[in-house]
């Protein structure tokens, strides 16, 4: 089986609920935020990003919340599906550091039938 | 399109080997980022680079080099393996400019060094 999400925090939620998924971040200066999603044995795979000039931005049955005073941000799924559980990460991108990609830790959604 | 493609998928190595990892985009990406995941972990960034020639240190770059001489394709190196460096490698690609903080994954690379 996969190693990758057996230490980090999980989240298990009904399937039909609502999932909110939250990171904290450490660095005032990165100016985009990034969720991606993580499947067993595969690369993560990006799901929305929000500038750091905005505090929420919408997908498909995704939000995005960023709380720049509190340093925050959330992932809101809608509606989840059985297909979204997975390893959530969430990442930043610093410009003005070398346009580097970083992630912070990961959350692993587990989604009841 | 392959999008980003890693060499090899599985290796087993000894300690003190050495061993080259490939990545390669179809996709005309400038930045190019090397990763660690542990079990447990998340990503940890070992090195990347911004554009052909150019490659910078991430967050846990002892132990490896890379090198980019081909836009396309991005290497890491281990130049002499340690059990401790035993992990799953991704490399990811992502392009400049608007839109580009999409980045892109391979499949990764489960390295075991005994």
């Amino acid at each position: 089986g996969e190693s990758v999400g057996l230490h980090l925090p999980t989240l298990s939620v009904q399937e039909g609920d609502n999932s909110i998924i939250n990171c904290a971040y450490s660095n005032s200066a990165s100016d985009y935020f990034i969720w991606y999603k993580q499947e067993s044995g595969k690369g993560p795979q990006f799901i929305i990003d929000i500038r750091s000039n905005m505090d929420k931005r919408q997908g498909q049955r995704v939000t995005v919340l960023l709380n720049k005073t509190v340093k925050h941000l959330s992932l809101q799924i809608a509606a989840t599906q059985p297909g979204d559980s997975a390893v959530y990460f969430c990442a930043e991108i610093q410009n003005n550091a070398g346009n580097m990609l970083t992630f912070g830790g990961g959350t692993r959604l587990m989604v009841k039938p | 399109n392959a999008g980003v493609t890693q060499t090899p998928k599985f290796r087993v190595l000894k300690t003190g080997q050495s061993m080259t990892l490939l990545c390669a985009q179809d996709m005309n990406h400038e930045y190019m980022y090397w990763y660690r995941q542990d079990p447990g972990m998340g990503l940890r960034l070992i090195h990347y680079s911004v554009g052909e020639g150019t490659t910078a240190k991430g967050e846990v770059p002892d132990g490896y080099n890379v090198s980019r001489l081909k836009k396309q394709n991005f290497l890491l190196g281990l130049e002499s393996a340690a059990p401790s460096q035993t992990s799953v490698y991704f490399c990811a690609s992502r392009r400049r400019g608007l839109g580009g903080t999409e980045a892109f994954f391979g499949q990764g690379t489960r390295l075991t060094v005994v």
